[in-house]
């Protein structure tokens, strides 16, 4: 089963408007942190934001908020006032058990956004 | 400015060839990475290091080994290259503990590679 589950390929916004990157995951670990991603066409992954499973609040980075529900188990990224530079494919990812050294990520598909001007 | 750097943006290689994938961090992280990413597929580790020598193997080991001597580099190596090697190889870093938000990873420009 998919641990991380991006359900939207492709995704279209108008320049200025905000969209939201649907993101849900799954595991039986209370501690956990989930991470976006932004891979533009040049193929460098930059890291977006992150929250962590004991966070209280929702993440946010500049343009970027992280729509954390945890009974849904969703983690849904929020770009808000979208930019044509915004165009590129979004990863949602997942460390399972608390930060420490030796942790991996486990990855989504991802899901390609296209700003249109 | 933080840097990861692969040596190669693009490679192109024969079958049976024995590749070697470099790649440079300057940020005195502990963790590096390796990954290959395909259309439909998503990331995936190939292998990881935690520190100067130490390896271990993430989900798609085979077919590829690496070497780690110095703490700034890690090398992907394809012992005898074949086609379903053609891939995007994306190398990462991050510190040790994983950072303030416990995995946070820098990564390389990736390296696209083409065997034939």
């Amino acid at each position: 089963a998919q641990k991380i589950t991006q359900t939207q390929p492709g995704m279209f916004v108008q320049e200025k408007e905000a969209v939201t990157l649907d993101c849900t995951y799954d595991t039986s670990d209370p501690s956990y942190g989930l991470f976006w991603y932004k891979q533009p066409s040049s193929g460098e992954m930059i890291f977006l934001i992150y929250q962590g499973s004991y966070d209280q609040q929702n993440a946010t980075e500049g343009r970027y908020s992280l729509n954390f529900q945890k009974a849904r188990k969703s983690a849904n990224l929020v770009i808000s006032a979208s930019q044509l530079g915004d165009s590129a494919m979004y990863f949602c990812a997942m460390r399972e058990g608390p930060a420490g050294n030796n942790r991996k990520l486990i990855w989504g598909l991802g899901t390609s956004l296209a700003v249109n001007p | 400015d933080v840097k990861v750097t692969q040596s190669s943006r693009y490679l192109v290689k024969r079958t049976g060839e024995k590749v070697f994938l470099e790649c440079v961090q300057d940020m005195d992280h502990e963790n590096m990475f390796w990954y290959r990413q395909d259309p439909g597929l998503g990331l995936r580790l190939i292998y990881f290091s935690y520190d100067v020598k130490m390896k271990e193997k993430g989900d798609i080991p085979e077919g590829y080994s690496v070497s780690r001597e110095k703490k700034e580099r890690f090398s992907l190596i394809l012992e005898s290259a074949s086609t379903n090697q053609t891939s995007m190889y994306l190398c990462a870093s991050s510190p040790y503990g994983g950072g303030a938000s416990g995995t946070e990873a820098f990564f390389g420009q990736g390296t696209r590679l083409t065997v034939v």
